[in-house]
């Protein structure tokens, strides 16, 4: 079946521009994952989605990132006034969670460079 | 509390070797374990996962080894090929589910 999915698969803007990426989880899986892999960072967590619940916005580095979840479906990621220090590949992952399954599934990502 | 730590950061083996990843944690909340294998230019893959009530678990070339006690685990991977070579990055999460807290990655290379 299809996996995650993340779009587009590069995005190059500059500085101060808002950025959208998005992001189709596998489907009937009702949690969606956002986390940032940069090299001096490794992978951080930045938000997490689960069904009607509030998200979990504890990994969001600053007021300029924001993420919405459409229908329970799809996920948009925005960076809004991007900082070069923005640049690093964005990762969705999606998990069915239920009662055994813990497992989180990633897409390919999306390279963001800040010029 | 929040951390794992991974070591090495990076480990050269000769093909048919064993290949040894360890990682560390603080918070004893942590109840899910997994590896993920991660090849350039992609997402990571789940590879294996353990669960804190079970001391090791194997699937195929691949064993996570699981201390309690010590609070750390460790993946060997037996037998190793040169389509192995990748960044390992353990991880940890808690409350069934929620976000993975990652060590720092293990760059894995394989020598024919």
């Amino acid at each position: 079946g299809a996996g995650v999915s993340q779009s587009p698969s590069n995005k190059v803007t500059e500085k101060g521009k808002d950025v959208e990426l998005r992001c189709d989880p596998i489907s009937g899986h009702t949690a969606l994952y956002w986390y940032r892999q940069s090299l001096g960072q490794g992978l951080e967590f930045l938000i997490y989605f689960q069904g009607n619940s509030a998200p979990d916005k504890s990994g969001l580095p600053s007021d300029r990132f924001s993420a919405e979840r459409t229908g329970g479906s799809v996920s948009t990621l925005t960076i809004q006034r991007t900082q070069q220090e923005d640049s690093a590949v964005y990762l969705c992952a999606s998990s069915l969670l239920a009662a055994s399954s813990y497992e989180q599934y990633f897409g390919p990502g999306t390279r963001l460079t800040v010029t | 509390q929040q951390q794992v730590k991974q070591s090495p950061q990076s480990l050269i083996v000769q093909k048919g070797g064993i290949s040894i990843i360890n990682c560390a944690y603080e918070n004893t909340a942590f109840d899910y374990f997994p590896w993920y294998q991660q090849f350039p230019g992609k997402g990571p893959a789940l590879l294996i996962a353990i669960r804190p009530d079970v001391s090791e678990k194997k699937e195929g070339r691949f064993t996570i080894s699981f201390n309690k006690s010590a609070k750390q685990f460790s993946l060997h991977i037996m037998d190793s090929q040169p389509g192995d070579s990748a960044t390992y990055f353990c991880a940890a999460t808690r409350n069934q589910g929620g976000k993975l807290i990652f060590g720092q990655g293990t760059e894995l290379s394989v020598k024919p």
